[in-house]
């Protein structure tokens, strides 16, 4: 399977800092990249989809400014947590397809973050 | 707008028994996939099975098969000859070519016992 490569695995940071987490496609262009949200013992909250070269997509709910999303190029996307608060602390986790709809999306091993 | 709903919080299971977990969806879309996830304790997603709901027949994969029941909007997991291996939480979760998103159920928790 392909692999999708996430940095790092876990940070923490003070309150009102900005923190970037790294999601790569290390052996495939993924034409669609997937963010998630996973709270202890929960599912995976979708928040945001992202195409190479255009805004991401946003689920509602989701504070845009909050969680800037750039997906430079067909094998990396961002995220950005600006201006973090505890609430913030989660565990996200990114996934990456090749192709539209019904193909496998592959997922990276997820970054747990703490804010302090 | 998609849903998947898994009723089923917690299961366990004997080592060598079957299994099988239970999931439903939702969905305006006609073109769409449905799949089940294994996420072990070390936190890592990995598909289990895929299904296209234009096919009618069940998909398996190994040890794993799922029955899907299109009009019902049902799809379960079954895993036969469960193994310490399989502990884990298994999330459904559908998404269709239209929206290309792949939105989860709430997740069951499976605990496999020797």
């Amino acid at each position: 399977g392909a692999v999708v490569s996430q940095h790092p695995s876990w940070v923490i940071c003070k309150s009102g800092t900005s923190v970037k987490i790294e999601c790569r496609s290390l052996d495939f262009q993924a034409t669609t990249m997937f963010w998630y949200r996973q709270f202890p013992k929960q599912s995976l909250m979708l928040m945001a989809t992202s195409n190479e070269g255009s805004k991401a997509t946003y689920e509602q709910g989701v504070e845009k400014d909050k969680f800037l999303i750039n997906h430079a190029s067909l094998t990396l996307s961002t995220l950005t947590v600006t201006s973090a608060h505890p609430e913030d602390s989660s565990f996200y986790i990114c996934s990456a397809r090749r192709d539209r709809g019904g193909t496998e999306a592959f997922f990276g091993q997820g970054t747990r973050l703490t804010v302090v | 707008a998609q849903t998947v709903t898994q009723s089923q919080p917690e299961m366990s299971v004997q080592e060598a028994e079957t299994v099988t977990l239970s999931c439903t969806y939702d969905t305006s879309e006609s073109n769409y996939y449905l799949f089940w996830y294994k996420q072990p304790p070390s936190r890592q997603m990995i598909l289990v099975i895929r299904q296209e709901a234009y096919k009618q027949q069940n998909a398996t994969e190994n040890r794993f098969s799922v029955n899907f029941q299109k009009a019902a909007k049902s799809f379960s997991l079954k895993i036969s000859d469960s193994q310490l291996g399989d502990t884990a939480m298994y999330f459904c979760a559908c998404s269709s070519y239209n929206t290309d998103k792949l939105i989860f159920g709430t997740g069951t928790r499976l605990q496999v016992f020797p």
